[in-house]
């Protein structure tokens, strides 16, 4: 089975335009999870999408957005970005995301705000 | 609130040294599940291991051990004779039946493998 892949790997933006990153989980995995990690606060989770429904929210402004479309794959969203944006984002998919199963995550797509 | 504490931020040692990282965790569930995940330079975490709160048996798998104690709040991992190709970051991290699929991670510990 393919693992999670996530688009782009790399991307450098300017503060204030936005960016959507993608992410495919592995093959007939529902659950999909986002995370930010940065030097700083480390790896924080921004959200977990299920059947294209938002169940679960970090503690992140309402510029991080995210949605999860039929095929499971997600996307997520920041608009105006900051400098402070600059982070490695992690994409992580599970079968059905119950809180007992194994996350499995991406290779991560790296921004660098400028 | 949850939280994982990993204590040390970088160990170094020397090819074939055994090495233990720590990882110390609080929660109020009573059900939970802990994790070890491996960092590699390319950034992707990869899964090294899960266990529930109520399985407090040791672990081992090749050169690793996981040593899990619930009366003490530690999930501890050991690399047996350590290889160059064990360096990376690792990071403990707990998933609560109140926070469904959300990782609490530790800020992680970078080990370094010298030959």
């Amino acid at each position: 089975k393919a693992g999670v892949t996530q688009t782009p790997r790399y991307l450098i933006k300017t503060r204030g335009q936005q960016v959507t990153l993608s992410c495919s989980p592995i093959s007939g995995h529902r659950s999909v999870s986002w995370y930010q990690q940065t030097p700083g606060q480390g790896l924080q989770f921004l959200f977990e999408y299920f059947s294209e429904t938002q169940r679960n929210k970090g503690n992140f402004p309402g510029r991080f957005s995210g949605r999860q479309f039929s095929n499971s794959r997600s996307e997520m969203n920041v608009s105006t970005l900051e400098l402070g944006d600059s982070a490695l984002y992690l994409c992580a998919s599970s079968s059905s995301g119950g809180y007992q199963e194994t996350q499995y995550f991406g290779p991560g797509t790296r921004l660098l705000v400028l | 609130a949850q939280k994982v504490t990993q204590a040390q931020t970088e160990i170094s040692v020397v090819e074939k040294e055994d090495v233990t990282l720590d990882c110390v965790y609080e929660t109020r569930d009573t059900t939970y599940y802990l994790f070890w995940y491996k960092q590699p330079p390319s950034g992707e975490l990869v899964f090294l291991i899960r266990r529930n709160s109520f399985d407090e048996q040791n672990e081992i798998s090749g050169r690793y051990s996981w040593n899990f104690q619930k009366s003490t709040s530690s999930f501890n991992f050991t690399i047996t004779a350590s290889q160059v190709v064990d360096s990376a970051v690792y990071f403990c991290a707990l998933m609560g039946i109140q926070g469904a699929q959300k990782l609490v991670f530790g800020q992680g510990t970078r080990l370094t493998i010298n030959p």
